[in-house]
């Protein structure tokens, strides 16, 4: 079974930016899976930021999209996050994840199977 | 960006009630639909994909139908284990969109 382990900083000033890895294991990056990033606001609900393949295409949110970069570390088996132009908007609990999913016919239907336990970041001065 | 409505955001239920949650999409999304339940503190699980197929490991109380703009998650017959947060979640497009959760309390 694939797990996942978020790790970086727990505070980031404002304007600053946000710097988070996720390590793989028991798997491998190159993987033909999309790599997650879903993040969740004290108290609300779940956004998701985007996804990388270890090909490194990219599909960001839109809202987050000037601001988000994805990257892939194969040599580390590891997927990274930056997000620039921090405020207090984006503290919030910071989840990798795999994007899995099961074909039916033509049809395939993706689902987030794992999830890392999740980092709490906040930003503050 | 399509949007998920869920509703309730709350209930009240007691051990044993049949629970239903309602889901709604602002767009077609055929069966692109999931859901997860959310735990205090913990990290969601996924209990059923493709709006009616359950995840493996989960109980059979849980189910899930709709298709097109309307779904729905059932309980039937709520356990202790069962209070918690439920999101839905489409898969039809980029970006991934979740509804604003739906918290299932005990009355």
């Amino acid at each position: 079974q694939v797990q996942l382990q978020e790790s970086g900083p727990g505070l980031v000033k404002p304007s600053g930016t946000l710097s988070l890895t996720c390590t793989v294991s028991g798997g491998s990056i190159s993987s033909s899976t999309w790599w997650s990033w879903i993040r969740q606001p004290p108290g609300k609900g779940l956004e998701w930021i985007g996804e990388i393949y270890h090909s490194g295409s990219t599909n960001y949110n839109p809202s987050l999209k000037s601001r988000v970069t994805m990257s892939v570390d194969k040599s580390k088996n590891q997927f990274s996050l930056k997000l620039t132009s921090v405020n207090a908007a984006d503290t919030a609990v910071y989840y990798c994840a795999i994007k899995g999913g099961y074909s039916s016919g033509p049809r395939y239907y993706s689902y987030i199977d794992v999830w890392g336990i999740g980092t709490t970041v906040t930003v503050s001065s | 960006d399509i949007q998920m409505t869920q509703s309730p955001s709350s209930l009240s239920a007691s051990v044993g009630d049949r629970v239903t949650i309602t889901c709604r999409a602002s767009q077609s999304i055929s069966t692109y639909l999931n859901w997860y339940q959310q735990k205090p503190g913990k990290v969601p699980n996924l209990l059923i994909y493709a709006a009616s197929s359950l995840q493996s490991g989960v109980p059979s109380r849980f189910s899930g139908s709709g298709s097109g703009t309307d779904f729905t998650l059932t309980i039937t017959s709520l356990q202790p284990e069962d209070f918690a947060t439920y999101y839905c979640q489409q898969s039809y497009s980029t970006p991934l969109t979740f509804g604003g959760g739906t918290k299932v309390e005990i009355k």
